[in-house]
Order: C-alpha cells, then sequence, then structure tokens
C-alpha cells in the first residue's frame, strides 16, 4: 500500500506563474515531510521541509503548506521558473519508518 | 566536498553475473540507504543502515544484499542479477535518519541493464 502519494504525474506552468505540486499520505505517525527535486542524470536534491508542528515553511521562491487533519501537504513555487523544471518527490519519515518517496511530479515550465 | 559516490555510473552485464555497486560518503554520515527508481513508481527503498553493522530491508529487498562494515561505505550487491533488477539505484545519507533538518544527500546514480 502507498503510504506517500503524488496523483499528478506531470505539471505544465507557464513562466512566471505559480505551480502548486500537492501530495497525500497515508501513515498518521509520519512527523515530517520533504520535497526533492531531481534533474535528469543527477541523483535528487532536498528542496524544503516541514516539520508536522507547522503548517507552513517559506524558503524564497519555495512554500510547502501542511494540512494534518487531511494529511496533505503541497509545495508552492512563485514565480516559476524555467530552472524549476524537473521531477519533484514528496517524502514523508516518522515513527520507526525511514523515509517513503512518492512517486513523483515532472513539472514543465514553459518560457 | 561534501558527496555520496557511487560506482559504477553504467553498467551493463549479464543474468547471473554476480556485481557489485559501491556507494561511498565522506560526511561521517550514520544513515545510508539503497534505493531504486522506475518508470512509474518512484524511488523505492531496497536496504538501509542505520549506522555500522545494522541493516534493513526496506520496501523492495528481494536479490540484493547489503554490508555495512564500516562508516563510509555501503555496497550494494546482485549474487544472482536477473533483467527484472535492470533500474536506476541511488545511494543516499544522512547524519541522522529521523531529523527534518538532516535531509539526504544522494549519490548521482547507477544505470544497470541486465540482460
Amino acid at each position: 500500500d502507498q503510504q506517500v502519494k503524488q496523483n499528478s504525474p506531470s505539471l505544465s506552468v507557464q513562466e512566471g506563474r505559480i505551480s502548486i505540486l500537492n501530495c497525500d499520505y497515508t501513515n498518521s505517525m509520519f512527523d515530517y515531510f520533504l520535497w526533492y527535486k531531481k534533474y535528469p542524470a543527477e541523483g535528487p536534491t532536498f528542496l524544503i521541509s516541514i516539520s508536522s508542528i507547522k503548517d507552513k515553511n517559506e524558503d524564497g521562491r519555495f512554500t510547502v503548506f501542511l494540512n494534518k487533519s487531511a494529511k496533505h501537504l503541497s509545495l508552492h513555487i512563485v514565480p516559476s521558473q524555467p530552472g524549476d523544471s524537473a521531477v519533484y518527490f514528496c517524502a514523508a519519515s516518522g515513527g520507526n519508518t525511514p523515509l517513503v518517496f512518492g512517486k513523483g511530479t515532472r513539472l514543465s515550465v514553459i518560457a | 566536498e561534501a558527496q555520496v559516490t557511487q560506482n559504477p555510473r553504467y553498467l551493463i552485464t549479464v543474468t547471473g553475473k554476480k556485481l557489485t555497486v559501491t556507494c561511498s560518503q565522506n560526511m561521517n554520515h550514520e544513515y545510508m540507504s539503497w534505493y531504486r527508481q522506475d518508470p512509474g513508481l518512484g524511488l523505492r527503498q531496497i536496504y538501509y543502515s542505520m549506522n555500522v553493522e545494522v541493516t534493513d530491508k526496506g520496501d523492495v529487498p528481494e536479490g540484493y544484499k547489503v554490508s555495512r562494515k564500516e562508516k563510509r561505505n555501503f555496497p550494494l550487491i546482485l549474487e544472482s542479477p536477473s533483467p527484472n533488477q535492470t533500474s536506476l539505484y541511488f545511494c543516499a545519507s544522512s547524519l541522522r535518519w529521523d531529523r527534518e533538518d538532516q535531509p539526504q544527500h544522494f549519490g548521482d546514480g547507477t544505470r544497470l541493464s541486465i540482460l
């Protein structure tokens, strides 16, 4: 059973607009959540994280929102840039469970 | 430079021929992990290690072995590779596994093709 779900395999956004990537989870023991970005031919790189005691964390153009009651988090990128085009993975951990990744969402930012 | 190094980056081999993918990190991290990435399936954990001499199965451990004899190295061993193990493999490490402020660092990946 998939504990971390990214239901949109791909997303296209125009440059300068907002990109919203969504992630749902099922394990109520998860207490921290991360987003990773992956370019082709490279390993994933850490982007931003949030602990379950917060509902928002911001880092420059990137903001992650957490809704614990809905078991849902989202990554907002504002404004989107062509260099943001990549695969984004949502990941979660907590209890005795090491990091679990979603299947990823491919973001294409169109100039 | 802090990094996770995997070797080889690419390998084409045949069914049944034992192979080892090496992973080394220079950050004195306790936690190391192996993942495979397949189209439509995302990153799935194969094995992980919380410290030296401590290893545990991830979600897809069948057909793989690991060892953690020293902190910096975490090799992935395929004793008898099969075509369904053709995949892109990533090694990762972090100082701790249970802290959000200690995210995992990934290697650049190893693309294995088993014919």
